[in-house]
């Protein structure tokens, strides 16, 4: 997870709009992904976007990414406590290999 | 349709005794992932079998770490002689291996907790 930086804790107010914000270094990574881990449970794979985009919304989640600057994040609108989780940052350096970052604890407080 | 799934989801061990994990991927997938999530290094990639294709091993920390697919279905990781920095909780992930976007979902199964005490 060296080469993927997050912050690594973000408290949003319930209803507010949470964003999270990642930086990558591998340019030649074809996906970009976010992942979502809740307490005990496995990650599960919330959205990813295409190198030569730089905005995907799929419901309540918006992903931007800048490709000049390496910089990737992702907007919950509507926070809910349900959203409260651990959000990773995933490059694909060599096709197929996820790369993470530390992940971003989010703690939504009503 | 079914998920990926481990087994088991907890496994105690004591330091020095082998331990096999065990991993079902999605019907259909025949790209398998192994990862490792620890407090120390973050979630690290180990191994990865693509359909029949030799395994990208490159991940894998030493050689007590082997891991085998049978069938190109179930796949299991085998540590041996167990130490305390392998405790850890091992994630296995699988994908389609398809043109398209579809071979870059990768969904990952609950992974088990392996503690070396």
């Amino acid at each position: 997870g060296e080469d993927v930086e997050q912050s690594l804790f973000l408290s949003v107010r319930e209803g507010d709009s949470s964003v999270i914000n990642c930086t990558y270094t591998d340019s030649s990574s074809t996906y970009l992904y976010w992942y979502k881990q809740e307490p005990g449970a496995g990650l599960q794979l919330l959205t990813y976007i295409f190198s030569n985009m730089d905005m995907k919304q799929d419901q309540r989640l918006t992903v931007l990414l800048n490709k000049k600057d390496k910089h990737l994040s992702l907007r919950i609108a509507d926070t809910q406590t349900g959203d409260s989780a651990i959000y990773f940052c995933a490059e694909t350096p060599n096709d197929y290999k996820l790369s993470f970052g530390a992940g971003t604890t989010v703690t939504v407080r009503a | 349709g079914a998920g990926v799934s481990q087994s088991p989801s907890n496994k105690v061990t004591e330091k020095g005794k082998d331990v096999e994990l065990r991993c079902d991927p999605i019907s259909g997938h025949t790209a398998l992932y192994w990862y490792r999530q620890s407090l120390g290094q973050g979630l690290e990639f180990l191994i990865y079998f693509q359909g029949n294709s030799a395994p990208d091993k490159s991940g894998l920390p030493s050689d007590r770490f082997s891991a085998e697919r049978t069938g190109g279905s179930v796949s299991t990781l085998t540590i041996q002689r167990t130490q305390q920095e392998d405790s850890a909780v091992y994630l296995c992930a699988s994908s389609y291996l398809t043109s398209g976007s579809r071979r870059y979902e990768q969904y990952f199964g609950p992974g088990t907790r392996l503690t070396v005490t």
